[in-house]
């Protein structure tokens, strides 16, 4: 079964700061990846996808993602952070043909002003 | 195009009682997964509808159900409610095999 897990429960960082949220995933073949923002009590909105081509993937909000297959791995990062940026993040997983997205347990992102 | 719509948005119930959960898909979806995201976690898998038709299944139990219309829109059923159920609900959409899936903000229970 497929696992997901981001190591930061909290992070915080000054507005203007750059930004990386840390997600490594567990599965046998190479998976479709996800980045999804929560502000609180909110559904969940999506930030960026990978399924497959460049590594680098560009997302919303000026977000991007990088999966690196070597360390499985699909770190968030933003070079400059706004204060309207703080939420909870979450990575998922999508076997490729599947229908269960698997999330991690989330980052809660904490920015000062 | 439409969103992903649920209602209602929050809901009190007593343990022991059932509900009922709305969900309306986005426009040019056709599959619905519901998720259930505990306070302080991840959402998890429920089920998922696709062709009015149960289409994969979380580790959840039978007294949760779900129904798909013809036009895509879904329900979620829980029974004999527990405190545990108390959670946000989310249900999303998709076209099947796009793998992109667009969430609705959630019907927030409390079970007391």
């Amino acid at each position: 079964a497929q696992s997901v897990t981001q190591p930061d429960i909290h992070i915080t960082v000054s507005e203007g700061a750059s930004l990386e949220l840390r997600c490594n995933y567990s599965y046998g073949a190479t998976p479709y990846l996800f980045w999804y923002v929560q502000s609180p009590g909110q559904g969940l909105q999506l930030l960026l996808k990978y399924f497959s081509g460049d590594t680098l993937v560009q997302g919303i909000k000026g977000f991007e993602a990088e999966f690196k297959r070597s360390q499985s791995s699909f770190n968030l990062r933003k070079p400059s952070v706004h204060w309207s940026d703080a939420a909870e993040y979450f990575c998922a997983v999508l076997p490729e043909g599947g229908n269960k997205l698997t999330f991690g347990t989330g980052t809660q992102l904490k920015v000062e002003l | 195009e439409t969103g992903v719509t649920q209602s209602p948005t929050h809901l009190i119930k007593t343990r022991g009682q059932q509900v009922t959960l709305r969900c309306s898909s986005q426009s040019g979806h056709n599959t619905v997964s519901w998720y259930q995201q505990a306070l302080g976690q991840g959402p998890q898998f429920i089920f998922q509808y696709y062709r009015e038709e149960e289409n994969g299944r979380g580790n959840f139990p039978p007294r949760f159900s779900g129904l798909q219309f013809p036009n895509y829109s879904s329900e979620l059923n829980v029974n004999a409610l527990e405190l545990d159920d108390s959670a946000l609900y989310l249900c999303a959409s998709s076209k099947a095999g796009r793998g992109g899936y667009t969430f609705g903000s959630g019907t927030r229970l409390t079970v007391v």
